[in-house]
């Protein structure tokens, strides 16, 4: 178990650019979250995947930001168009198959943090 | 429909004991616990379960009111290790593991 992995660990980049970010679960959980948090605030729930299936998604996901697990491993994450109001940290998250009600718990990376200039 | 916690900040001197509260506006399922030091990731505590007794280990442990849609988490003896940020996160219905976290109650324990 080497624990959920996150890339880059920081990124900098300017307005308009467009940004992606990999996550890494551990290797035998099947469920994949992506997390974003400002400093002092409660981490913001982005999407999660269940294997490669996206089963649920903020309406922040429906303009610049998609994400994506192809093979049900890895996960990206990009921004589109960065805006200054992006610059925060964004976690993954990983877990293992629960039955239902999200029961088990969630392992999280040490995040990559974004600022936009 | 994001839980809100309170309170919002607690400080402690080592031994104290400390209620965080978590409550929702929806009916919840589950209730997790989640400790967040400064610059580290967010470490797993306890889940409750609706229906499920309280949970606890050593001095932390945590209850789950299904009526007043609010969970709670008790730490006893406080411990310089105790200060972090503490969050609640929710699941509302059984057929999801969307996972929605609380506003957070920063904890500082002093000698």
């Amino acid at each position: 178990d080497t624990g959920v992995s996150q890339d880059p660990r920081h990124k900098i980049t300017k307005r308009g650019q467009n940004v992606t970010f990999r996550c890494d679960p551990i290797s035998e959980h099947n469920r994949l979250y992506w997390y974003r948090q400002t400093l002092g605030q409660g981490p913001e729930f982005l999407t999660y995947f269940q294997n490669e299936a996206q089963l649920e998604k903020s309406r922040l996901l429906s303009d610049r930001f998609s994400a994506e697990r192809p093979k049900g491993s890895f996960s990206t994450l990009e921004i589109q168009r960065t805006e200054q109001g992006d610059s925060a940290m964004y976690l993954c998250a990983s877990g293992p198959a629960g039955t239902g009600g999200n029961n088990s718990p969630l392992h999280f990376g040490n995040g990559t943090r974004l600022t936009v200039t | 429909q994001q839980p809100v916690q309170s309170p919002q900040a607690v400080i402690l001197r080592e031994g104290e004991d400390a209620v965080i509260n978590c409550s929702s506006s929806k009916a919840l399922y589950s209730v997790h616990w989640y400790r967040q030091k400064h610059g580290e990731a967010p470490v797993f505590l306890m889940i409750l379960l609706k229906g499920g007794e309280q949970k606890g280990h050593e001095k932390i442990s945590a209850s789950f009111n299904e009526k007043k849609q609010q969970s709670s988490l008790y730490l006893t003896a406080s411990q310089l290790s105790y200060s972090g940020t503490y969050f609640c996160g929710t699941v509302w219905q059984y057929n999801t593991d969307k996972l929605i976290f609380g506003t957070g109650t920063r904890l500082q324990v002093f000698p």
